[in-house]
């Protein structure tokens, strides 16, 4: 079954840098997402993307998030200045259709803001 | 606004019992419900979904949910459950969009051989 990926699987920071998060979403699928889990708590909604932008975003995507689908193929998480708060695992997922549909995580990325 | 929410933190059943993993709703409109399984060192997967229809949805692995309207209530089950069914278990609802995903906290289920 094709999968989505994501790298690094380990991201490791200061306080105050810039990170990026990769993710490649399965290749026919339009439609992306980041979600991010806080250790021990509920996975959270950050942002939804079709077509070149955003279609929807929590009050935790904030101005210091961005997303970006860079080529054809990437679709990137950015955060400019990280924050201790940070510190969750971000999993990327697509979906090749726009609503209530299933939708195919990757693995994640732990992101660990020292 | 919607959630989700999913009472027990963790469940424990010895193999070939029947498994029970519980979540309620809070929706307005129509609910759109799903659960996903989360393996360690893995993404979620999907199990099922219940937009509209049969109350009984059949999903993955020998998975069903039990959709109540009265209950709000959106229960998984497995006839029979297999050590390999030890995961993390979520349960989640579409935002009045349909464009996002809610989850819930989140059930460990451990079976024992």
């Amino acid at each position: 079954e094709p999968e989505v990926t994501q790298t690094p699987s380990h991201q490791v920071t200061q306080m105050g840098q810039e990170v990026i998060l990769r993710c490649v979403p399965i290749s026919n699928h339009l439609y992306f997402y980041w979600y991010r889990q806080i250790l021990g708590q509920k996975v959270e909604f950050l942002v939804s993307f079709y077509n070149n932008e955003i279609s929807e975003k929590s009050e935790i995507f904030d101005d210091q998030f961005s997303v970006e689908r860079p080529d054809g193929s990437n679709f990137t998480l950015k955060i400019r200045s990280t924050k201790l708060e940070d510190s969750a695992m971000y999993f990327c997922a697509s979906s090749d259709r726009a609503r209530n549909e299933k939708l195919f995580f990757g693995s994640g990325t732990q992101l660990s803001v020292l | 606004a919607q959630s989700v929410a999913q009472p027990e933190d963790q469940v424990n059943v010895a193999e070939g019992n029947p498994l029970t993993v519980k979540c309620t709703y809070s929706v307005s409109g129509n609910p759109y419900l799903f659960w996903y399984v989360q393996y360690p060192n893995r993404g979620l997967q999907f199990l099922l979904k219940y937009i509209t229809g049969d109350n009984l949805v059949k999903g993955s692995y020998g998975f069903e949910a039990e959709f109540n309207k009265s209950q709000t209530s959106f229960h998984l089950k497995k006839p029979s459950a297999l050590v390999s069914d030890s995961a993390l278990y979520f349960c989640a609802v579409g935002n009045q969009a349909g464009t996002a995903l809610i989850f819930g906290k989140g059930t460990t289920l451990s079976v024992s051989s």
